[in-house]
């Protein structure tokens, strides 16, 4: 398995304001996720950070709301710029297992996540 | 592409009792479905998984089923106990050809086992 932290584990933000959450890995991982959970909600995927290029967005996230790092293969951040009230989330970090150079996908895991609520 | 129903979205049965989450899938390059548990303020833990060589896999009291022809998995709890509360989710991913390599969700099902 991966141990995954996030920094930090919940905030309360005012409206207009960013927010950068960080997601550290025990070990080095080819892909690391990021995720929102509405509450109450499933898991809608934001992005996929690879380490040395650009992450991968899907529909309906773009990087100007959701800049995303990827310094290392232990780390990344994801910002949440310019916060409204519908940004209020769980925020999930995931990791890959999959070996260096292999497409195929291997077991999942998840960090705690982040608990962000928007006045 | 892919989209997974999950039923129920909510269960409650007496501790002791079985439990059993059904979902389905819609894409046919599917291969690999795993389970996350969800508990109050934590992140999703993968309690078992199980890809489409395989009909059935069993962990303790816990157990997943695979249909390949209806395109349905299902989690199958027994003799609960109320650790065993929590939200599931199940999910589904193509691990091979032009699939997306990603996992897509089903909406969750809240489990409540009542001592």
């Amino acid at each position: 398995s991966a141990v995954i932290s996030q920094k930090p584990s919940r905030d309360i933000c005012q409206r207009g304001t960013s927010l950068t959450i960080q997601c550290q890995v025990d070990s080095q991982v080819t892909m690391m996720f990021w995720y929102r959970q509405q509450p109450g909600q499933s898991l809608t995927l934001i992005a996929t950070a690879n380490q040395g290029s650009e992450a991968t967005y899907e529909s309906g996230f773009v990087i100007d709301k959701f800049p995303i790092s990827r310094p290392n293969l232990t780390f990344s951040t994801l910002t949440v710029s310019n916060m409204s009230p519908e940004d209020s989330s769980i925020y999930l970090c995931s990791v890959d297992r999959r070996g260096r150079g292999k497409v195929a996908p291997d077991t999942q895991y998840f960090g705690p996540g982040t608990r962000l609520t928007v006045l | 592409g892919e989209n997974v129903e999950q039923h129920p979205s909510t269960l409650s049965v007496q501790e002791g009792d079985s439990a059993v989450i059904k979902c389905t899938y819609s894409d046919s390059a599917s291969n690999y479905f795993p389970w996350y548990k969800q508990e109050l303020g934590k992140g999703p833990q993968l309690i078992i998984d199980i890809r489409s060589n395989v009909g059935e896999k069993k962990d303790q009291r816990i157990a997943v089923t695979l249909n390949k022809t209806a395109k349905h998995f299902s989690l199958h709890i027994t003799e609960t106990q109320p650790e065993d509360s929590a939200v599931y989710f199940c999910a589904a991913r193509a691990d091979s050809g032009a699939g997306s390599y990603q996992l897509t969700f089903g909406k969750g099902t809240k489990l409540s086992v009542i001592p």
